[in-house]
């Protein structure tokens, strides 16, 4: 089945850029998409990406895709305190019928 | 702004007791979705359910997992005679029309003792 893979944790200091790395093996994802989940929360859809693109920014968040390598990243300018979470990448095939999760980014920012 | 709700936030059953783990969906959405995520391991697909039944669901939706819409605004997941490995975060999840964008709610957390 389709896979993807994150590291586990990621520590930076707060105004500092962070970058949450994922890969996949799917080559057939449709979409790739990065969810947040805060402590005792659930998963927030942060932002998205469709295949064909290779970049898309929104506002502090940056996501580059190289589908060639199949590596999906996500960064987060300027990181905030309030920005230390659990980071989930996630892809899903033509039909949207089922998300395929990775195991999730700690990413705590140090003051 | 809309949200998916999830109740209760935490359960706590006894083994090979039935439980059922309740959703309330964004409104106007028309697909609903049940994800699951065992401590320590990835978020994985359970089931996927449109007009009224089940599109897709994986290996480990068995006989053992049914959902339904009982009304226009509940999705409920009913999990008969529960496991020790059935703890787990259940998600409930909805979109407006199939994908891109899913709405997660704030989970359940089941515990089987």
């Amino acid at each position: 089945g389709e896979d993807v893979e994150q590291s586990l944790f990621l520590s930076v200091r707060e105004g500092d850029s962070s970058v949450i790395n994922c890969t996949y093996t799917d080559s057939s994802s449709t979409y790739l998409y990065w969810y947040k989940q805060e402590p005792g929360a659930g998963l927030q859809l942060l932002t998205y990406i469709f295949s064909n693109m290779d970049m898309k920014q929104d506002q502090r968040l940056t996501v580059l895709l190289n589908k060639k390598d199949k590596h999906l990243s996500l960064r987060i300018a300027d990181t905030q305190t309030g920005d230390s979470a659990i980071y989930f990448c996630a892809e899903t095939e033509y039909n949207f019928n089922k998300f395929y999760f990775g195991s999730g980014t700690k990413l705590n920012v140090k003051p | 702004e809309p949200e998916v709700t999830q109740t209760p936030s935490h359960q706590v059953t006894q083994m090979g007791q039935e439980v059922i783990l309740r959703c309330v969906p964004i409104s106007n959405h028309l697909y609903f979705y049940w994800y699951r995520q065992i401590l320590g391991q990835k978020v994985e697909f359970l089931v996927s359910f449109y007009n009224n039944e089940i599109s897709e669901k994986s290996e480990i939706f068995d006989d053992q997992f049914s959902v339904e819409r009982p009304d226009g605004s509940n999705f409920t997941l009913k999990i008969r005679s529960t496991k020790l490995e059935d703890s787990a975060m259940y998600f409930c999840a909805s979109s407006e029309q199939t994908g891109p964008e899913a709405f997660f709610g704030q989970g359940t957390r089941l515990t089987v003792v």
